[in-house]
């Protein structure tokens, strides 16, 4: 069983903050994704990456930045936190750089920011 | 880039309806049509995909179809059951990425008992 795993469930920080959020995979899977939820709007895609050291900005990296030093590792960083991205945030990984493969979900970090 | 369309928002049926979820997509050149279900509070889950070389495919009571043509695919439930509400997430895989998966914005079932 795949098992892709979010560092926090809820996170509640202060706006100004520097936020880290930790994704890790389990199955050597080359594409790891980030994504947002809100309530009306979907799964957002902020980042994502194909290779370790490697990133691509998705449709909404404005305030993101991200990490991959680890294969396994996918970190989204929020440099300076904002009431805006309270939200939810959802990290992904897929096994190969295709466009058919299934992408398995981490447990959803909510982060409410204050 | 690639963009989703998902209707309707919210969907309601009584139990043992049908249930369809219709999607649209932007980028001829997506492959691959993924449909995920998220339960309440739980993370989406694949429930079934399609391939741009197959037109329909089913998998007991779930069933969906691509028309490459008019670039759209929709979801079929049938007989319907209570355990079937939760949020339904179209996507598709964006055309010349790695594997990028551009969602719709969700419907919303709600099966009545």
């Amino acid at each position: 069983d795949v098992k892709v795993t979010q560092s926090s469930r809820y996170l509640v920080k202060r706006t100004g903050e520097k936020v880290f959020l930790e994704c890790v995979q389990d199955m050597d899977h080359e594409n790891m994704f980030w994504y947002r939820q809100d309530p009306g709007l979907g799964l957002r895609l902020i980042y994502f990456s194909y290779d370790v050291k490697m990133k691509e900005k998705g449709d909404i990296p404005e305030g993101y930045s991200v990490s991959r030093e680890k294969k396994e590792r996918f970190s989204l960083i929020l440099e300076s936190a904002s009431t805006n991205q309270t939200s939810m945030y959802l990290c992904a990984s897929s096994l190969f750089q295709g466009r058919d493969t299934e992408a398995f979900f981490g447990q959803g970090t909510r982060l409410t920011v204050v | 880039g690639e963009n989703v369309e998902q209707h309707p928002s919210t969907l309601s049926v009584q139990e043992g309806d049908s249930a369809v979820i219709k999607c649209t997509y932007s980028d001829s050149a997506s492959n691959y049509f993924p449909w995920y279900k998220q339960e309440l509070g739980k993370r989406p889950q694949l429930i079934i995909d399609i391939r741009s070389n197959v037109g329909e495919k089913k998998d007991q009571r779930i069933a969906v179809t691509l028309n490459k043509t008019a670039k759209h695919f929709s979801l079929h439930i049938t007989e319907t059951q209570p355990e079937d509400s939760a949020v339904y997430f179209c996507a598709a895989a964006e055309g010349g990425s790695q594997g990028n998966l551009i969602f719709g914005k969700g419907t919303k079932l709600s099966v009545k008992p």
